[in-house]
């Protein structure tokens, strides 16, 4: 059994600029959700996708977006990067009637 | 609007001694609960969960909860500490049922074990 992937590792941007990260569901699971963890502090929920729309939003402004593809892969889209993106950004995927998320490795988002 | 409460940024125990990391939480719905370890540089590994049934849950390497409903606790033990056990500990909940998998968590607790 596949687990969470992500990719990349770690990424520099700078501020201003976009950035795409992706994540791999485990096998099976058709919920993706993703978070953003600052440095100390514990994970914020971003969003949820389910069937490839977006079914659950945290306090994010919108130019954090994402998407799901059919095969229940996601990626999370952040425009005009500012410092304060910097962070841990986690996937999780879940499946339908289970009741714990699976976590990724995450990517740490370094923008200067 | 569901909160979770960790009590102490930072846990120092001996090497054999209890490990007592503590969550409170706030939900206006039955909550499901949860305990997820961190190492660093790495994501969130699931301890344990608390959905339904019996409110005393084991998880892996040892871990244990209790769920008591009417503290709004779900405190995390390990009866003898390992140095093997040094990393951060995030509590979390989310609604119970339907398929908004959002979990909230708290701050986290770091726990460093002195030899």
């Amino acid at each position: 059994e596949t687990g969470v992937t992500q990719s990349p590792t770690h990424l520099i941007k700078t501020r201003g600029q976009q950035v795409t990260l992706r994540c791999s569901s485990q096998s099976g699971h058709n919920t993706v959700s993703w978070y953003q963890q600052a440095l100390g502090q514990g994970p914020q929920f971003i969003f949820q996708y389910y069937r490839e729309e977006e079914n659950g939003r945290g306090n994010f402004p919108p130019r954090f977006s994402g998407l799901q593809f059919p095969n229940y892969s996601s990626e999370l889209n952040v425009n005009a990067l500012e410092l304060d993106d910097s962070a841990l950004y986690l996937c999780a995927s879940s499946s339908t009637g289970g009741t714990e998320a699976f976590f990724g490795q995450g990517t740490r988002l370094t923008v200067v | 609007a569901q909160s979770v409460t960790q009590l102490g940024s930072h846990v120092s125990v001996s090497e054999g001694a209890l490990v007592l990391l503590r969550c409170n939480y706030s939900s206006s719905v039955p909550p499901y609960l949860f305990w997820y370890v961190q190492y660093p540089n790495q994501g969130l590994q699931l301890l344990l969960k608390y959905t339904t049934g019996a409110t005393l849950v084991k998880g892996i390497n040892g871990f244990e909860a209790e769920f008591k409903k009417s503290e709004t606790s779900f405190h995390l033990t390990k009866p003898s500490a390992h140095m093997s056990d040094a990393a951060e500990y995030f509590c979390a909940v989310r609604r119970s049922g339907g398929s908004n998998y959002k979990l909230t968590f708290g701050k986290g607790t770091l726990l460093t074990v002195n030899p």
